[in-house]
């Protein structure tokens, strides 16, 4: 799996936009981006995947670039609730099934 | 539909003794794979079992093995614990195990050593 570079930690205003950057120079053709989330001392939260074209969901949205080489979570309007260590993490389409976690950024939303 | 459980939340073990984990994946999902959290190490993956088999295996010694029967149930094996076999045990459960199968996380066992 390919290997990504994340910022080691990000503030953010509470009810602003949170973009957390990934960075996945070496991804191929075949690699998906997910993003996980973990609060304190609880598992890792499922927030959203893709493959090429931007996503969202009810939680954020995904952002890819053409290139494929970084990616951004955008939270749109964080809160209290959203301070955790984020993990930007790329699976390749086929193969084992274990997720690389890296160390991620902790991101700190502040009132 | 319920989450992915584990049992127990929290447990004290002491050099030398063995502990059992518990995950009951979610509803339907087949694959569940086990991770271990230190401070120090981060997320590692253990060992993944798909229709009770093992399907994968992290880089960890023999001391650490794991079992799935046929609900899809699963748990792991620590014998001989070690004080570095304090950390937070994770299990993730997804439908077949495909890596495009997204994983879900249980809330983990805190397991101290002393």
């Amino acid at each position: 799996d390919a290997k990504t570079t994340q910022p080691p930690s990000m503030d953010c205003a509470e009810g602003r936009a949170a973009n957390l950057p990934c960075n996945h120079s070496t991804i191929s053709g075949n690699e998906y981006v997910y993003w996980y989330r973990q609060i304190h001392s609880q598992g890792p939260q499922y927030i959203i995947h893709g493959l090429k074209n931007n996503e969202t969901n009810e939680m954020a949205s995904l952002i890819i670039t053409e290139d494929r080489k970084s990616s951004t979570l955008i939270l749109p309007h964080a809160t209290l609730r959203d301070t955790a260590v984020y993990y930007c993490i790329v699976r390749v389409g086929t193969g084992a099934n274990n997720l690389f976690f890296g160390t991620g950024t902790r991101l700190t939303v502040i009132p | 539909k319920a989450g992915v459980t584990q049992t127990p939340r929290y447990l004290i073990k002491t050099r030398g003794q063995q502990v059992t984990l518990s995950c009951s994946p979610i509803s339907g999902h087949r694959s569940v794979s086990w991770y271990q959290q230190t401070p120090g190490q981060g997320l590692q993956f253990l060992f993944e079992y798909f229709s009770e088999t093992q399907r994968n295996k992290g880089n960890f010694p023999g001391r650490f093995s794991g079992r799935q029967f046929s609900n899809s149930r699963s748990e792991m094996n620590v014998s001989t614990l070690e004080l570095g076999d304090s950390a937070l045990y994770l299990c993730a459960s997804s439908f077949t195990g495909a890596t495009t199968d997204t994983q879900y996380f249980g809330p983990g066992t805190r397991l101290t050593v002393l």
